[in-house]
């Protein structure tokens, strides 16, 4: 079992809130996801960490940013939510030089009214 | 870049039969082929990989085929039971001992496993 938390399970806003989801691992990896899931289930890329102080955009654009203060957090951020950001966000790591073998949290469920 | 496709996007099966899900990538660099498994209200989870070296990997009810000329693999489960329903994901990337090799992953199979 992956010891990768995230909180909150599902969340529900309206529109032009400031939201933070909350992503932890204890396993001292480095290399952390956040994926977006739609409701089609494709899995998108929307940010990246190698570690601490080392961010990167994924393959789809995202209006939400992240930051990597610690090893263990990488929380996702939207400064003002919309309901375009409704979504399942998955949050993952990985211990691979080579970012194989990806851990997932159980994902937060985002509605924006 | 990397470009995954897979098939089918849904799959519903009788209990004890096989099921099949194939995929096809795109960039011939790719080495590593992940498949996840991601169960109602969970985050996908890794259950079998393949890398370039090697044409078939085992465990237990599944299985993953490689064919590399051709640049496709598949996902077997054999004796298909009611808690192989999920949703299967395959993926692809460039494993390199220098750089980060992004995963590329298909679009899912919603498995039904009917009893």
């Amino acid at each position: 079992e992956a010891d990768i938390y995230q909180t909150p399970r599902y969340l529900v806003i309206g529109t032009g809130k400031k939201i933070t989801l909350e992503c932890s691992q204890t396993m001292g990896h480095d290399k952390m996801y956040w994926y977006q899931q739609d409701p089609g289930m494709e899995l998108h890329l929307i940010h990246y960490s190698y570690g601490v102080n080392s961010t990167e955009k994924g393959d789809l654009s995202s209006e939400s940013t992240v930051s990597r203060i610690r090893t263990e957090h990488f929380p996702l951020t939207l400064e003002s939510a919309r309901p375009s950001h409704t979504s399942q966000y998955l949050c993952a790591s990985s211990a691979d030089r080579g970012g194989e073998k990806l851990f997932f949290g159980s994902g937060t469920q985002l509605s924006v009214l | 870049g990397e470009n995954v496709e897979q098939h089918p996007s849904t799959l519903s099966v009788q209990e004890g039969d096989s099921a099949v899900i194939k995929c096809t990538y795109s960039d011939s660099a790719s080495n590593y082929f992940p498949w996840y498994k991601q169960e109602l209200g969970k985050g996908p989870q890794l259950i079998i990989d393949i890398r370039s070296n090697v044409g078939e990997k085992k465990d237990q009810r599944i299985a993953v085929t490689l064919n590399k000329t051709a640049k496709h693999f598949s996902l077997h489960i054999t004796e298909t039971q009611p808690e192989d329903s999920a949703v299967y994901f395959c993926a692809a990337s460039r494993r390199a001992t220098d750089s980060w090799g992004k995963l590329q992953f298909g679009a899912g199979t919603q498995v039904v496993v009917t009893p």
